[in-house]
């Protein structure tokens, strides 16, 4: 079945730099791949989709100079978290369409941002 | 817009039966989703309605009604590793959209 990996999976960073997370299909190629925040006790909130060889397209409400999104290639997509402060600090999951495998969405496992 | 709601919070007993609803509002509607997720951990797929009807698979049952927007998931035979969150997803165009969940807790 379709893989989606995500790494890091835990990621620790001071306030002010920068954090980037990739996100990658292993056996597919992914054309579209979307970005997700969660917050403690709360639901998955789209942040963004991110086209192969496009702009990503922003969610309203989310900044694209502080989320920068770059999807070079069919199997990649990397998500920055630009100038971090504390309140960036959230779980992390992306995804990716596959038509064949659940229906279209396959999830990486998540990462989990704590900025100090 | 798209309008996604489901019960924060539901209890029940081991063994049991539980359904979680879900009622919505969005356009470019495709589907509907069902995922369960640990605290901590990615979702993990369990259903998906198109049509209107039952989908079942093994414990876990899916109902969807488009001319309603309405689903609710069924869980039976309710054991201590189903306690979880339960999130609702309908398709916006491309897109995957989320409810906020549901926090099943199971008690013995």
């Amino acid at each position: 079945g379709a893989v989606v990996s995500q790494h890091p999976s835990r990621v620790i960073c001071k306030s002010g730099t920068s954090v980037k997370i990739e996100c990658r299909s292993l056996d597919f190629q992914a054309t579209t791949m979307f970005w997700y925040r969660q917050f403690p006790k709360q639901s998955l909130m789209l942040m963004a989709t991110s086209n192969e060889g496009s702009k990503a397209t922003y969610e309203q409400g989310v900044e694209k100079d502080k989320f920068l999104i770059n999807h070079a290639s069919l199997t990649l997509s990397t998500l920055t978290v630009t100038s971090a402060h504390p309140e960036d600090s959230s779980f992390y999951i992306c995804s990716a369409r596959e038509e064949s495998t659940n229906y279209g969405y396959t999830f990486g496992s998540g990462t989990r941002l704590t900025v100090v | 817009g798209q309008n996604i709601d489901q019960p924060t919070e539901m209890t029940a007993t081991e063994g049991a039966i539980v359904q979680i609803n879900c009622t919505y509002q969005t356009s470019g509607f495709n589907g509907l989703f069902w995922y369960q997720q640990h605290a901590g951990e990615a979702p993990t797929f369990l259903s998906y309605n198109v049509l209107d009807g039952l989908e079942e698979k093994g414990r876990f049952s899916s109902f969807l009604s488009r001319s309603k927007g309405y689903s609710y998931l069924l869980l039976k035979e309710l054991q201590m590793k189903d306690s979880a969150s339960y999130l609702c997803a309908v398709t916006h165009y491309n897109k995957l959209i989320f409810g906020a969940g549901t926090r099943l807790a199971v008690h013995p």
